[in-house]
């Protein structure tokens, strides 16, 4: 089985200071991780994944996550936030063993405030 | 940019009707989904389609639901008699199938609202 949790429902960012969502997995092979982004009455837009190789990957709009596997974590952080990036985000994760389905997060709320 | 397209955008039905929620995943792709998502809250797996056929199912697609790809183009998700706990946005979603860790692309989602 795999699961997702993301411990913080909401989170809440003054403009310009670094943002940090937090993600940790279950799965029982090795994992995919991705991070995805919902703006208000849209769908789900894909913003990274890990698959392999160097533990920080950069994704969209600034946007960049660090795969930790000793402490099975996938926090989805940026430098310096914008109000733009106010959303929901929902970190998911599949294994490698052939399964397709993508197991999502309950999401978390980042508010970012000017 | 290639793009996932639902239709409709928002159907309002009342319980024990039959609803056909259609999408038209991006053209090279060959893995198919379909998610819900109730009240902006969690997103839940449905189904997943690969080859004409049904690859991984979850507990809640019973048997009230089904999907089929009957062009080519079309893929769609059927509900035969709508209970008032399937109002939900439900998206559809493709991928490469790169193996699978390909990332899914998302369409805008169609609201279903079962009165």
């Amino acid at each position: 089985a795999q699961s997702v949790a993301q411990p913080e429902d909401q989170v809440n960012v003054a403009e310009g200071n670094p943002l940090t969502v937090k993600c940790t997995y279950s799965v029982s092979g090795n994992p995919y991780l991705f991070w995805y982004v919902q703006y208000p009455n849209r769908g789900l837009q894909f913003l990274l994944k890990y698959i392999t190789g160097d533990n920080l990957v950069k994704g969209s709009y600034g946007f960049e996550a660090e795969f930790n596997k000793s402490q099975t974590s996938f926090h989805l952080k940026k430098p310096s936030a914008l109000v733009s990036d106010s959303a929901l985000y929902f970190c998911a994760v599949r294994d490698n063993g052939g399964n397709e389905k993508l197991t999502f997060g309950t999401g978390t709320r980042l508010t970012i405030i000017p | 940019e290639p793009e996932v397209t639902q239709t409709p955008s928002h159907q309002v039905t009342q319980m024990g009707q039959e609803v056909i929620l259609r999408c038209v995943p991006i053209s090279n792709h060959l893995y198919f989904y379909w998610y819900r998502q109730i009240l902006g809250q969690k997103v839940e797996f449905l189904v997943s389609f690969y080859n004409n056929e049904i690859s991984e199912k979850s507990e809640i697609f019973d048997d009230q639901f089904s999907v089929e790809r009957p062009d080519g183009s079309n893929f769609t998700l059927k509900i035969r008699s709508t209970k008032l706990e399937d109002s939900a946005m439900y998206f559809c979603a493709s991928s490469r199938g790169t193996g699978n860790a390909g990332e899914l692309f998302f369409g805008e989602g169609s609201r279903l609202t079962v009165l």
